[in-house]
């Protein structure tokens, strides 16, 4: 089944640690998203790609970082500069032309 | 930018009654309006959308209305039931791609059986 798999679904670490979020999908899409969800809040975009080796920041780009080598792949680096880690992660990409979003499963982490 | 409104933060119904969430946007660029369901430790996932050229759109219990010159989007479930418990988001967008998509903060919907 075609699909988006985040790894790892949890994921604690320290502070002042750098963390790197798995995101890979089969669904042949070529945009993909980075998605931050916080309690009572919508899902704010942290960085968007829409083809390999090209990405944008999103609205809350600051202390993260990506990268896109593999259209199938776009990894996630939450860094020691977010000073405001812990969230829940999500995923998304999308069909050329297309304004529906898949997403995966999610990533929560949680920093100590 | 697009501000996407929604409202209510939180409801609760009994199995059975109707359920209406409400979402006002500010961007009349805006011309495509998804609605996603997100279920506990699950990613959201499209339930319904609706495009401006449309006013009305069903999905057996779902339906989804626009009104325009408003700017208001309201999604309606009937005859709820315990699996419709979750968390609903609007979003709004135009047709520059998904990057673009303004999302609400969601509604909490739980359905008492």
């Amino acid at each position: 089944d075609g699909g988006i798999t985040q790894s790892p679904k949890y994921l604690f670490r320290k502070e002042g640690q750098n963390v790197t979020l798995s995101c890979e999908q089969n669904l042949n899409h070529d945009a993909m998203y980075w998605y931050r969800q916080d309690p009572g809040q919508g899902l704010r975009l942290i960085y968007y790609s829409q083809i390999v080796n090209d990405f944008q920041k999103g609205d809350i780009a600051e202390g993260y970082s990506v990268s896109r080598e593999k259209k199938e792949s776009f990894p996630l680096t939450v860094t020691s500069a977010q000073k405001n880690p812990t969230a829940f992660y999500l995923c998304a990409s999308s069909a050329p032309g297309a304004n529906v979003l898949t997403f995966g499963a999610g990533s929560r982490l949680t920093v100590l | 930018g697009e501000n996407v409104e929604q409202h209510p933060s939180t409801l609760s119904v009994q199995e059975g009654d109707s359920a209406v969430i409400k979402c006002t946007y500010s961007d009349s660029a805006s011309n495509y309006f998804p609605w996603y369901k997100q279920e506990l430790g699950k990613g959201p996932q499209l339930i319904i959308d609706i495009r401006s050229n449309v006013g009305e759109k069903k999905d057996q219990r779902i339906a989804v209305t626009l009104n325009k010159t408003a700017k208001h989007f309201s999604l309606h479930i009937t005859e709820t039931q315990p699996e419709d418990s979750a968390v609903y988001f609007c979003a709004a967008t135009d047709n520059t791609g998904g990057f673009k998509t303004i999302f609400g903060a969601g509604t909490r919907l739980f359905v008492k059986a």
